[in-house]
């Protein structure tokens, strides 16, 4: 059956690293989204892609940074890991043709000490 | 921009009851989607039902259904016959249409225990 993984599903790292999240699908989807949840809040959108060499910034961009040179994969890249950066993250994706549902990864819980 | 307000953080229930989740909403836009989702202690987030703006007709899905009141920009769920796997962090989500793609703007949640 065609998926959305994310990993790790659990990372601590240390204030200044560089770290990387990795989001793959095999639905062949056009569509990908990195989102962050926090307590109190919502999903909030971090960046998105509407295919491969193509990336936007979303809602709460900075300090993070995505590429996307296939379909499959999405990965989020923080460049300078920082405490306000622990949150749950979720990659989802969708089709191309709108309006469409988007499809939730498991998340990944990050841990920023 | 788009804002989504849902101002229940928590709500209870009891097995077999039903229950209504409240959300708002505010756009400029005049064809969009909403949707609601589930997100139980798995974390998964799982789509329950969307609406159409288009469409006067309400969905439905099962248990779920939804009152979509577009003039007043209100978009709440009903869930009929409550059960203990209903208990979950409730999502309300708006997306406007483009030409490529889509992207959610999410409410804050609200917190629904099914009591049994």
């Amino acid at each position: 059956d065609a998926e959305i993984t994310q990993s790790p599903r659990h990372k601590i790292t240390e204030t200044g690293r560089q770290v990387t999240l990795a989001c793959h699908q095999t639905w062949n989807h056009n569509n990908m989204f990195w989102y962050r949840q926090d307590l109190g809040h919502g999903l909030r959108l971090i960046h998105y892609s509407y295919g491969v060499h193509d990336t936007n910034k979303g809602e709460v961009s900075d300090g993070y940074s995505v590429s996307r040179s296939n379909t499959e994969d999405l990965p989020l890249t923080l460049e300078s890991a920082a405490s306000s950066q622990t949150s749950v993250y979720f990659c989802a994706s969708s089709e191309l043709d709108w309006p469409d549902t988007q499809y939730f990864g498991p998340g990944t819980r990050l841990t920023v000490l | 921009a788009q804002t989504v307000t849902q101002s229940q953080p928590e709500m209870s229930v009891q097995e077999a009851e039903t229950v209504t989740l409240s959300c708002t909403y505010d756009t400029s836009e005049s064809n969009y989607y909403l949707f609601w989702y589930k997100q139980p202690p798995s974390r998964q987030m799982i789509l329950v039902i969307r609406q159409e703006a288009y469409k006067q007709q309400n969905a439905t899905e099962n248990r779920f259904s939804v009152n979509f009141q577009k003039a007043a920009k209100s978009f709440s769920l009903k869930i009929s016959d409550s059960q203990l796997g209903d208990t979950a962090m409730y999502f309300c989500a708006f997306t406007r249409l483009n030409n490529a793609g889509n992207m959610l703007t999410f409410g804050g949640g609200t917190r629904l225990m099914v009591k049994p």
